[in-house]
């Protein structure tokens, strides 16, 4: 059975430092990796996805890399900024499987 | 716009009551889910529909029963509502294939 796990579950940093967000998941038969956004109270925000044929995606300042034989993805932050606050998921589908198994999430807090 | 988006967003409720959050996407995805997100914000699949079909039921009450009149459409119907029911439920869909989910901005359910 498929676990993902986040690590770690907080993290508070300065505005304007860059960080990493760590994901690992137990099954590497994945089609692809996903991260999302939650802000408190609200839905969730897809950030990235990254087919398991990908190594890194890139978005604005969020770059996710994918490494499927290790069973582990990366978030990286470049320059947070406080708007950047939120909780971070992180999740991937099993082979064959239509579910979504998630982390339980990291909380970012950016202190201006 | 293209979304995936249930309603409603607040739903207070007394126990025993029974109620329905409605789901639509339309993205035109074959598959749509219902999850649910406790109180320690961990998400948790609860059912997958794909082209109308269930093809997942974790294990969930029995009081908890999904219906989908299209591939567009998931409902989830709660009878005999309970304390422990309060939570976020979140609608999602996605393509088959290595695509990835869009979720709906979520629906608290509160039971009192």
């Amino acid at each position: 059975k498929q676990e993902v796990t986040q690590i770690p579950a907080a993290l508070s940093v300065p505005e304007g430092e860059n960080l990493v967000l760590n994901c690992s998941f137990t099954d590497s038969a994945i089609y692809n990796l996903q991260w999302f956004r939650q802000d408190p109270g609200k839905g969730l925000t897809s950030l990235l996805l990254i087919q398991s044929s990908q190594r890194e995606q890139t978005s604005g300042r969020l770059n996710a890399s994918l490494d499927k034989s290790s069973g582990r993805s990366t978030l990286y932050i470049a320059a947070s900024q406080p708007g950047d606050s939120a909780t971070y998921l992180c999740a991937v589908p099993g082979a064959g499987s239509y579910q979504l198994t998630f982390g339980k999430g990291t909380k970012l807090s950016v202190i201006p | 716009d293209t979304a995936v988006s249930q309603t409603p967003k607040y739903l207070v409720t007394q126990m025993g009551n029974d109620k329905s959050i409605k789901c639509e996407q339309n993205l035109g995805h074959d598959t749509m889910y219902w999850y649910k997100q406790d109180s320690k914000k961990f998400l948790k699949i609860m059912f997958s529909y794909n082209n109308k079909e269930l093809i997942i039921n974790e294990t969930v009450p029995n009081r908890f029963s999904p219906k989908s009149p299209d591939k567009a459409h998931l409902n989830l119907h709660i009878n005999s509502l309970e304390l422990g029911d309060s939570a976020v439920y979140f609608c999602a869909s996605s393509q088959e294939g290595a695509h990835g989910y869009t979720f709906g901005s979520g629906t608290r359910l509160t039971v009192v």
